[in-house]
């Protein structure tokens, strides 16, 4: 597709349950992200793969948080055993730049997790 | 801790006035900051500044970065209904992580 796709769109999910959201970036895109945003803030940097080798997860809050990219494109954002707290959008981005400057991300429309 | 302080955190106005977003950072590595417009769904990508006093302009909105005040504002001129959104302040601390401010929730009234 033309953008970065995530899905799914909405998810409710009763605590204590595990959730997996998907991003599919832009073809070609070395670099993806995944940010946590909750309700009136600003993204905060949850993790940033390079191909498929995760080279920063400092910004997932606790080990029931847990991201992957086998393959270089598509990744997913697992969130075992899931808290109130956890509810935020996360959004995924992709860039084409892997040089000295991040440059433009493009970013998805973002998985509203609501945990009740 | 690295930390990006955007004001004000709402603002309203007419439609045809100016206005002036600010954004202030205090980082230990800084690389390029950035600024977003992000409407109901995702940010769309705005400017990179990596120069001070360097102007980037893009139609009616321009922005400017002062390393000395590690600040930075984005400016639009002639409002318009549509520009009513969230404007994000992101500064690149490190290598590919971005350290976003809260936003400045901009709502143009006709």
């Amino acid at each position: 597709g033309a953008g970065v796709s995530q899905s799914p769109r909405y998810k409710v999910a009763k605590r204590g349950q595990d959730v997996a959201l998907r991003c599919d970036p832009i073809s070609g895109h070395v670099s993806l992200f995944w940010y946590q945003q909750a309700l009136g803030q600003g993204p905060e940097f949850l993790t940033y793969f390079q191909n498929e080798a995760q080279l920063d997860k400092s910004g997932l809050p606790s080990d029931r948080f847990f991201a992957e990219r086998p393959e270089g494109s598509v990744s997913t954002l697992k969130i075992q055993r899931t808290q109130q707290e956890d509810s935020a959008v996360y959004l995924c981005a992709s860039s084409l730049n892997r040089a000295r400057y991040t440059g433009e991300l493009f970013f998805g429309e973002g998985s509203r997790l609501t945990v009740l | 801790e690295d930390k990006v302080v955007q004001s004000p955190l709402s603002l309203v106005v007419h439609e045809g006035d100016t206005v002036t977003l600010n954004c202030s950072y205090e980082v230990t590595n800084f690389r390029s900051l950035l600024w977003y417009k992000q409407e109901k769904k995702a940010p769309t990508f705005l400017f990179m500044l990596t120069s001070s006093g360097i102007e980037k302009k893009s139609g009616r909105l321009s922005s400017i970065l002062d390393k000395k005040e590690l600040s930075s504002i984005l400016n639009i001129t002639a409002t318009q209904t549509g520009d009513s959104a969230i404007y994000l302040c992101a500064v690149e601390a490190g290598a590919q992580k971005l350290v976003f401010g809260q936003g400045t929730r901009l709502t143009i009234n006709p």
